[in-house]
């Protein structure tokens, strides 16, 4: 099945700076690749997914790439803000089949 | 985008008693919802495919007779934790696919469970 892979799993950064959080899957058949971001104590909430079809997505200071061949994806996070702190999951999904997520990355903004 | 409530959003109980938490998708129809359940600094746990009008599909490793799931309509679906034990303190959540948006998977807020 499918396995995917989260780095790093704790990151700094000074406000303002930007933020990458990488992911690797091991499904070539996945087409479907979300980015989740909780809160303590929330639930997931999603910030941006990308599909197979497309190479990258932006949506304002967030952005999401996709490389099929290598099997990775990875979320860039511009001019971060001490909002933005919280944990990110990556997650990878085919057709109908449920959601496998990475094991989460948690992003600290120091200001 | 699309909501997802869940009910209540936290409870206590005894051991040996049994608790029902609800899953609903307020502004769209799910024929299917996914329960997860989450251990502190830990990432999601798949438990079941809740199918609506149909059994749920449980993964490998989660009594079907504990964690009890019906999809009773195609906004609601429950989990029902029989004879709660200690170790069945969690974070349990809910999620839903939106098919009007291609299947974007939304998830419900939680709902925090101890057991004592």
């Amino acid at each position: 099945g499918e396995n995917v892979e989260q780095h790093p799993s704790t990151l700094s950064v000074q406000e303002g700076d930007s933020a990458v959080i990488k992911c690797t899957y091991s499904d070539s058949a996945s087409n479907y690749f979300p980015w989740y971001k909780q809160e303590l104590g929330k639930g997931p909430q999603l910030i941006i997914d990308i599909r197979s079809n497309v190479g990258e997505k932006k949506d304002q200071r967030i952005a999401v790439t996709l490389n099929k061949t290598a099997k990775h994806f990875s979320l860039h996070i511009t001019e971060t803000q001490p909002e933005d702190s919280a944990v990110y999951f990556c997650a990878a999904k085919k057709g109908n089949t449920p959601l496998v997520f990475g094991k989460g990355t948690r992003l600290s903004v120091i200001a | 985008g699309a909501v997802v409530s869940q009910h209540p959003s936290w409870v206590i109980c005894k051991s040996g008693t049994s608790v029902k938490i609800e899953c609903r998708s307020l502004d769209f129809q799910a024929t299917t919802m996914f329960w997860y359940r989450q251990f502190p600094k830990q990432s999601l746990m798949l438990m079941a495919t809740s199918n609506e009008g149909s059994k749920a599909t449980y993964e490998q490793g989660v009594e079907k007779d504990k964690f009890l799931i019906n999809h009773a309509s195609l906004t609601l679906s429950t989990l029902t934790v029989t004879s709660a034990h200690p170790e069945d303190s969690s974070f349990y959540i809910c999620s839903a696919p939106d098919s009007s948006s291609g299947e974007t998977q939304y998830f419900g807020p939680g709902t925090r469970l101890l057991v004592l």
